[in-house]
């Protein structure tokens, strides 16, 4: 167990619909990571954030969106979905920045599903 | 263009067999180097990290990696892998900015 928690496990859903994932990082973890992983692209990037702001960014859309609360949860939202957004949704977090060499710490996904 | 190559998308080994996957990268710096597992419905764990100073580094559950800074890679191997290693392996590699880059993996199956 990473410590780190991800909701929901799997969604399923279609096309042009609106989702939002949620990760809880490990305690006192400040960074929090996001990774979309599928078949074709591989381990992306997304974005990260560190106690409440953005800090980096990767390969993320336009109809997705994320921000880190007070509590240092974070939320994913994918809007106008289509079918090459079912993926797997990972988050990660840490207490030094992984590109810093800090130690990432990944929960184990959200299966999104795009029908 | 910064970029991190795993150029074995699969691999299969027989169980006790020794094992070597590749990972280069392509930087003006040093990194940070990381190679991190994935087993299967899981996330990923971090193996081992090279950082500074000797480079062979230890990492969990048996495993190695050598940094050769003239060839810029950072292999990971293991001497005798048991079938519990099938998994996908990830490189990555920070460049001291918050972004964290991983290849696209090598996946291991091991036969009895």
């Amino acid at each position: 167990d990473s410590g780190v928690t991800q909701t929901p496990k799997h969604l399923i859903t279609a096309t042009g619909q609106r989702v939002t994932l949620r990760c809880s990082p490990r305690s006192g973890d400040l960074s929090v990571y996001w990774y979309q992983q599928s078949l074709d692209q591989g381990l992306q990037f997304l974005i990260q954030y560190y106690n409440g702001e953005e800090r980096a960014k990767g390969n993320i859309l336009e109809r997705f969106s994320a921000q880190q609360f007070p509590d240092l949860h974070s939320e994913l939202n994918l809007s106008s979905l289509e079918l090459g957004d079912s993926a797997l949704y990972f988050c990660a977090s840490s207490v030094i920045a992984g590109g810093r060499g800090g130690e990432l710490f990944f929960g184990e996904g959200s299966r999104l599903t795009v029908l | 263009a910064q970029s991190v190559t795993q150029p074995d998308i699969h691999i299969t080994v027989s169980e006790g067999a020794s094992l070597e996957l590749r990972c280069n990268y392509s930087y003006g710096a040093t990194p940070y180097l990381f190679w991190y597992v994935q087993s299967p419905g899981q996330g990923l764990q971090l193996l081992l990290k090279y950082f500074s100073g000797d480079t062979l580094v230890q990492g969990i559950k048996g495993f190695e990696a050598e940094f050769k800074r003239s060839q810029s890679s950072f292999n990971l191997r293991k001497p005798s892998v048991h079938w519990s290693d099938a998994a996908e392996y990830f490189c990555a590699v920070g460049l001291n900015t918050d972004k964290l880059i991983f290849g696209t993996g090598t996946r291991l199956q091991v036969f009895p």
